[in-house]
């Protein structure tokens, strides 16, 4: 079946530094990628998506690309705020109406 | 109007009371879903309703209990629960189920507490 793999962190980083959370993925056919990000008491926004292989989704400065040889979708930014600490998930929809989501990493940027 | 508004914000219950989560959106979006959230966890799904049709139960428990009234609201109707279940209830709509795009709008979510 589909599955998401992420690290699990949690990522502790200064204001300004360049982020990376890395995203692998399984799945059969061609799934759309998702980043969504959940800031604390809050529910999950959608950060940024990719629906085919190539695709750079970009929102608020983070980008991913989709990387079907490496099945890989990694979230970027090149410098981080205090205000982008937040849990940031990765998700896969491979067609049908259940959205895979992996176990989401905790960022805590301090200023 | 691009938000899904969840009522209440949190909710304190006994086991033995009957409550009710509520959700709403009027995106023109046509499936519509209930997540359970656990600390630190994902979230995991309980229930999908596609065109007002339940499509997916994800092996809930029926003392949880989903009600479509219209393809705008979607309620979670709630009895004799237990203390693990106490979580934060997330509700997300999307424009139609399956299909390529998958992207789902959640609400804040009702955060329940059983005592």
């Amino acid at each position: 079946g589909n599955s998401v793999t992420q690290m699990e962190g949690p990522v502790t980083l200064s204001e300004e530094a360049f982020l990376t959370i890395n995203c692998t993925y399984t799945a059969t056919g061609y799934p759309s990628l998702f980043w969504y990000v959940q800031y604390p008491g809050e529910g999950l926004q959608l950060l940024l998506k990719a629906t085919k292989a190539d695709d750079k989704g970009s929102n608020k400065g983070f980008e991913a690309t989709y990387r079907k040889e490496t099945t890989s979708f990694h979230l970027e930014k090149g410098s981080v705020q205090v205000s982008d600490s937040a849990v940031y998930f990765c998700a896969l929809s491979g067609g049908s109406e259940k959205l895979v989501f992996g176990k989401g990493t905790k960022l805590t940027v301090n200023p | 109007d691009t938000e899904v508004t969840q009522t209440p914000k949190h909710l304190v219950m006994g086991m033995t009371n009957k409550k009710s989560l509520k959700c709403e959106q009027h995106m023109g979006h046509r499936a519509m879903y209930w997540y359970k959230q656990k600390a630190k966890k994902p979230p995991e799904l309980m229930f999908v309703y596609s065109y007002e049709k339940l499509s997916i139960n994800e092996s809930v428990p029926s003392r949880f209990s989903p009600e479509c009234p219209n393809s705008s609201l979607l309620n979670l109707h709630l009895h004799a629960l237990q203390p693990e279940d106490s979580a934060l209830y997330l509700c997300a709509s999307s424009l139609g189920s399956g299909g390529p795009f998958g992207e789902l709008f959640f609400g804040e979510g009702s955060r329940l507490t059983v005592l």
